[in-house]
């Protein structure tokens, strides 16, 4: 079944200690992407990355760490969470074309709570 | 950059009506692509419907449709016969063919028997 798995479901940890959320996707896309959901806010773009070893920032990438050693997977690093970054984060993937629509596969999102 | 705005943050309907959830955006791109996401309570993200820009059809999707207006930058999701099933919080979105997508806040949903 094609899907994007996140790990840990839910999270929470105290301010200071680092934690490692971690998005796979087996669908070969080349595209992934970290967003924070809150309130009122919407969806907000963290990282991308369209392939291995590359990677950039979105709109609110202060914070956090990504990296992307393999192509199925991208792990969202916090190394030292502020109660700021309590939130619920969703990673998404997609074929990276360049024309035409790619549809965002979600994951089913991260809920962290930084005490 | 691209922006989205939802001006409706919570909606109700009555089973079985019609309701229309608003949503602009603001961009200076030709080619684009546009979304509503539903998010029920299990919080997944599931695709509704899309539209492209260059498309001047009205996308349609059994019981969900948009009104599709790209000079005056609006992307409205209308929903009918609304089911219980329907509750959720709604989220309009924009992308560009680089994969960069832009999310408006949101609108909550709530069907009523």
């Amino acid at each position: 079944e094609a899907q994007v798995t996140q790990n840990p479901r839910y999270l929470i940890t105290v301010t200071g200690k680092k934690l490692t959320v971690t998005c796979s996707q087996n669908m070969n896309h080349e595209y992934m992407s970290w967003y924070r959901q809150d309130p009122g806010l919407g969806l907000r773009q963290i990282y991308y990355s369209m392939n291995v070893e590359v990677t950039d920032k979105g709109d609110v990438p202060e914070g956090y760490k990504v990296s992307r050693k393999e192509k199925r997977n991208f792990p969202l690093i916090l190394e030292s969470p502020s109660p700021n970054q309590t939130s619920l984060y969703f990673c998404a993937s997609s074929f990276l074309g360049l024309a035409g629509y790619n549809e965002q596969f979600f994951g089913p999102g991260t809920r962290l709570t930084v005490l | 950059a691209q922006t989205v705005t939802q001006s409706q943050p919570e909606m109700s309907v009555q089973e079985a009506e019609t309701v229309t959830l608003s949503c602009t955006y603001d961009t200076s791109e030709n080619n684009y692509y546009l979304f509503w996401y539903k998010q029920p309570p299990s919080r997944q993200m599931i695709l509704v419907i899309r539209q492209e820009a260059y498309k001047q059809q009205n996308a349609t999707e059994n019981r969900f449709s948009v009104n599709f207006q790209k000079a005056a930058k609006s992307f409205s999701l209308k929903i009918s016969d609304s089911q219980l099933g329907d509750t959720a919080m709604y989220f309009c979105a924009f992308m560009k063919g680089n994969n960069d997508m832009r999310f408006g806040a949101g609108t909550r949903l709530t069907v009523k028997p």
